[in-house]
């Protein structure tokens, strides 16, 4: 059964860079069948798409948050990976990641990461 | 850009009524373009349907989803305890992944 774990630190300075791993279990980051994303929840909010990766290493991003937000694979740890640069406190969330199917031109995320609280501040 | 607008904000019912929540796009998507998610307190979204009308593994045939063109509806028939949550509808289209700000269904 595939299972995904997000790992970082919890605690970020503003104006410093949020960087995140994602852990990939019971399956491979390298398929050619799923793409692998990023989600995130501030508190009492709704959810937002940061981003996704597929394996060949195409990268597709939140037009809100294209300009400081890079995603990665490392295929040799079953790893994929997120930085936001440049923070400020809005980015204070609870960070997923989760895997990505697609088919027939439609896209679901399942399964998800737990999440891990990321606090931006001083 | 796709904009999904959920509603109501909360559904207030007994457990055993029927819930209907809306999801409606700001302009026509292909009604297989359209997820919907449960989310309850401190844990991660679970998905129930994708392609608009198919449950996802494990997912109960309570539920049902159907819809096209801009509205799409997802029906909790005979509303269970562990029914009452936040549900949440995503769109995708052009590598690009959207969700509505969501529904909250809560006990009456």
């Amino acid at each position: 059964q595939l299972q995904l774990q997000e790992s970082g630190p919890r605690l970020v300075k503003p104006s410093e860079t949020l960087s995140l791993t994602c852990t990939v279990s019971g399956g491979s980051v390298s398929s050619s069948t799923y793409y692998w994303g990023w989600i995130r929840q501030p508190p009492g909010k709704g959810l937002e798409w940061i981003g996704s990766v597929y394996y060949g290493g195409s990268t597709y991003y939140n037009p809100s948050l294209r300009s400081r937000v890079s995603i990665s694979l490392d295929t040799s740890k079953n790893q994929f990976s997120l930085k936001l640069y440049s923070v400020p406190a809005a980015d204070t969330a609870v960070y997923y990641c989760a895997r990505i199917s697609s088919s027939w031109g439609t896209s679901w995320f399942d399964p998800w990461g737990q999440g891990t609280l990321v606090t931006v501040s001083s | 850009e796709i904009v999904l607008t959920q509603s109501p904000g909360i559904l207030s019912l007994s457990p055993g009524e029927s819930a209907t929540l809306s999801c409606r796009a700001s302009q026509t998507v292909s009604s297989s373009y359209l997820a919907w998610y449960q989310q309850k307190p401190g844990q991660a979204p679970r998905l129930l349907m994708y392609g608009a009308s198919s449950r996802a593994t494990g997912i109960p045939d309570r539920f049902s989803g159907r819809g096209s063109g801009t509205d799409f509806t997802l029906t909790i028939s005979r509303l269970e305890p562990e029914d009452f949550a936040m549900y949440y509808c995503q769109h995708y289209d052009n590598s690009r992944w959207t969700f509505g700000q969501g529904t909250k269904v809560e006990i009456k």
